[in-house]
């Protein structure tokens, strides 16, 4: 089944404690991406990726980080999160660029 | 002016009613648009893609673009409850690889 996983789906931690959500493909898609989702803000996208090790910076790309190591992975670090990036993270693959496909969301909460 | 700007809704139609649901976009916009469907607690879904002028037609759905106006419309036919969610619109950045998203309408679809 054609599918985009992340992991953790949920996740409360405190400020400035590194974490990684992992995002994982099966698709072979040459492009990934990461968003969040506030209410009333809608989709923001964070950084997005073109292919192995091609990265670059969506529209709120501030306090994280990205790497494209491997085709299939692309997985997102907050280096010191703050509650300013508590929201709803998905990540999302594309063959082309265009549709995305979306994997199930991770919710995060910085205390 | 917001890039992709909707009507946040919530827009409620009687079951077996046409939804139509709006988009307006800026300059910074390419011409590569999308509809994507969320309901509750989930992930974002394609539903339709447009590329040119004009109409599109999938199913129940119609997808409209009207370049000189700077906007985009989905048509929802013969609207069943199941249609209840919120519909996001979104177009791919001019010249580059960025979607960006509006903050979706609220649609409610009443038996």
């Amino acid at each position: 089944e054609a599918q985009v996983t992340q992991n953790p789906r949920y996740l409360i931690t405190v400020t400035g404690k590194k974490l990684t959500v992992t995002c994982s493909q099966n698709m072979n898609h040459e492009y990934m991406s990461w968003y969040r989702q506030d209410p009333g803000l809608g989709l923001r996208q964070i950084y997005y990726s073109m292919n192995v090790e091609v990265t670059d910076k969506g529209d709120v790309p501030e306090g994280y980080k990205v790497s494209r190591k491997e085709k299939r992975n692309f997985p997102l670090i907050l280096e010191s999160p703050s509650p300013n990036q508590t929201s709803l993270y998905f990540c999302a693959s594309s063959l082309d660029g265009t549709g995305w496909l979306f994997g199930p969301g991770t919710r995060l909460t910085v205390l | 002016q917001k890039e992709v700007e909707q009507n946040s809704g919530p827009l409620s139609v009687p079951e077996g009613a046409i939804a139509s649901l709006n988009c307006t976009y800026s300059d910074r916009v390419s011409q590569s648009f999308f509809w994507y469907r969320q309901y509750s607690g989930k992930s974002p879904e394609l539903i339709m893609s447009i590329y040119s002028n004009g109409d599109k037609e999938d199913g129940r759905f119609t997808a409209q673009l009207n370049k000189a106006s700077q906007y985009v419309s989905l048509l929802i036919r013969d609207s069943q409850p199941s249609d209840s969610a919120t519909y996001l619109c979104a177009g791919r950045n001019t010249g580059g690889f960025k979607t960006i998203f509006g903050a979706g309408t609220r649609l409610f679809v009443k038996a």
